[in-house]
C-alpha cells in the first residue's frame, strides 16, 4: 500500500463549477500538507500549505486537513479553463516530502 | 529573479553513457532535492542534500550520483548503471530555517535512444 493514495482521474468540469481533490495516507508521522500545481511538461508550483486540522483558504482555492481521519482535500471554486492542470498532494515528515500520484483536471470552457 | 534553474530542458543519451543534469538555485536555500517523475507516478525521490558536502540517498538512488560542492549547485549524474532513465528530473530546494514546502525548477526531460 501506497503511503499517500490520490485519484489520478481525470476530472472534467464546465468553467465555474466546483472542482473537489482528495488524497488519503497512512503515515501518522506526516505534519505538513500540500498541494501542488502541475502544468504539462513544467515543474510542480506550490498552490497551498497547511499544518493543523482544520479549513485554509486563499482565493478560490480551499484547502482542508483531517488528521484523524489521514484524508485531505483542496476545494477550486469558479474554476477556469487556466486551472487545467495536474495537482499533486504531498505530505511530510523528517524534511522529505511524500506525493500523491497527481489528478489531472480539465476545466471545459 | 529568485529561484531554481534546470539545464537543459531536454537531453538525449545513448545507452551506456553518464550524463549529468544540472540543477542552481539562486534562493540561498540549505536544501536540494531531485525526483524522478514518471506517466502516472507521483514523484520519487531520489537524492537529498540539507547543507553543503553532505547527501543522502532517497528512494530510488540506484544508478545516480550526486555532488554538493557548493551550496547554489546540486547536480546529478545518471550513470549507465540506472536500467530505465528515461523520465522528468525535477530538481527542489528547501529553506531549512523555514517551512517543509519545497520549491521546484522547471525540470529536465531525459531520453535514452
Amino acid at each position: 500500500q501506497k503511503e499517500v493514495e490520490q485519484d489520478p482521474g481525470p476530472l472534467s468540469v464546465p468553467e465555474g463549477a466546483i472542482v473537489s481533490l482528495n488524497c488519503t495516507y497512512s503515515n501518522s508521522a506526516f505534519q505538513y500538507f500540500m498541494w501542488y500545481r502541475q502544468y504539462s511538461r513544467k515543474g510542480p508550483e506550490l498552490l497551498m500549505y497547511t499544518y493543523s486540522s482544520g479549513n485554509k483558504e486563499d482565493g478560490r482555492f480551499t484547502a482542508q486537513v483531517d488528521k484523524s481521519s489521514k484524508y485531505i482535500s483542496l476545494f477550486i471554486r469558479d474554476s477556469q479553463p487556466s486551472d487545467s492542470a495536474t495537482y499533486l498532494c504531498a505530505m511530510s515528515a523528517d524534511y522529505k516530502l511524500s506525493f500523491g500520484a497527481g489528478t489531472t483536471v480539465t476545466v471545459r470552457a | 529573479d529568485g529561484g531554481i534553474t534546470q539545464s537543459p530542458k531536454y537531453l538525449f543519451r545513448k545507452e551506456g553513457q553518464n550524463v549529468t543534469l544540472s540543477c542552481e538555485q539562486n534562493l540561498n536555500h540549505d536544501a536540494m532535492y531531485w525526483y524522478r517523475q514518471d506517466p502516472g507516478q507521483g514523484l520519487r525521490l531520489i537524492y537529498y542534500s540539507q547543507i553543503v558536502n553532505d547527501f543522502q540517498k532517497g528512494d530510488i538512488a540506484e544508478g545516480y550520483s550526486v555532488s554538493r560542492e557548493k551550496k547554489e549547485s546540486f547536480p546529478l549524474t545518471v550513470t549507465s548503471a540506472q536500467k530505465n532513465p528515461t523520465a522528468f528530473y525535477l530538481c527542489a530546494s528547501r529553506n531549512a530555517f523555514s517551512t517543509d514546502t519545497q520549491y521546484f525548477g522547471p525540470g529536465t526531460r531525459l531520453t535514452v535512444l
